[in-house]
């Protein structure tokens, strides 16, 4: 199957810095990806989708000034947390749906965020 | 009341045990039905895909939809321990993805 590449695979940081996270589609291109978080033993909760080479659309109650979204590329999509609080500790997951390949989502392996 | 409702387990059986994981929906416009399969602090994997009501089988797994009873299953046949990981249903129309919150299965030797 298609293969989503999510990098880091964890990271921790200090209160008040940036974080990026890098999402990847390496056999295949994404006109299309999305972006999740999950908190310990509950779903996915979307938090946007990103379209390559347009303004990420964000879901209700996620600020767009404190989650960056860039897709400029068919291959990668980058997620930027900016100014991260405790608050924003939480397991980031991406996902790629393939161009013109249906309806079938791909997912990186997440990326655990700790801010001290 | 949400979209789509998984019986939440956690769910514990014996190696070689037949599993049954249910989800119920009430967007009849749902279009697409798919099974994750997410292991700890790993991304979820696709196990299953399927957009017709009826039956379609993967090796051990098999995908029930039932559209006129808006409820779809995943049958694992012969469970074994590496079976154990959470299992997620999603569906969608031909937008994004909403999925169940997940059962937590455990497959004990």
């Amino acid at each position: 199957g298609a293969v989503v590449s999510q990098h880091p695979s964890w990271v921790i940081c200090k209160s008040g810095t940036s974080v990026k996270i890098e999402c990847r589609s390496l056999d295949f291109q994404a006109t299309t990806m999305f972006w999740y978080r999950q908190f310990p033993k509950q779903s996915l909760m979307l938090m946007a989708t990103s379209n390559e080479g347009s303004k990420a659309t964000y879901e209700q109650g996620v600020e767009k000034d404190k989650f960056l979204i860039n897709h400029a590329s068919l291959t990668l999509s980058t997620l930027t947390v900016t100014s991260a609080h405790p608050e924003d500790s939480s397991f980031y997951i991406c996902s790629a749906r393939e161009t013109g390949g249906g309806e079938k989502l791909f997912f990186g392996s997440g990326t655990q965020l700790s801010v001290l | 009341q949400k979209e789509v409702e998984q019986d939440p387990g956690p769910l514990s059986v014996p190696e070689g045990a037949i599993v049954s994981l249910n989800c119920t929906y009430s967007n009849s416009a749902f279009q697409y039905f798919m099974w994750y399969r997410q292991y700890s602090r790993k991304g979820p994997e696709l196990l299953m895909y399927t957009y017709s009501s009826g039956n379609k089988e993967d090796g051990r797994f098999t995908a029930q939809v039932d559209k006129s009873s808006k409820y779809i299953s995943l049958f694992i046949r012969d469970s074994q321990p590496s079976d154990s990981a959470t299992y997620l249903c999603a569906m969608k129309t031909s937008g994004k993805s909403t999925f169940g919150d997940g059962t937590t299965l455990t497959v004990k030797p």
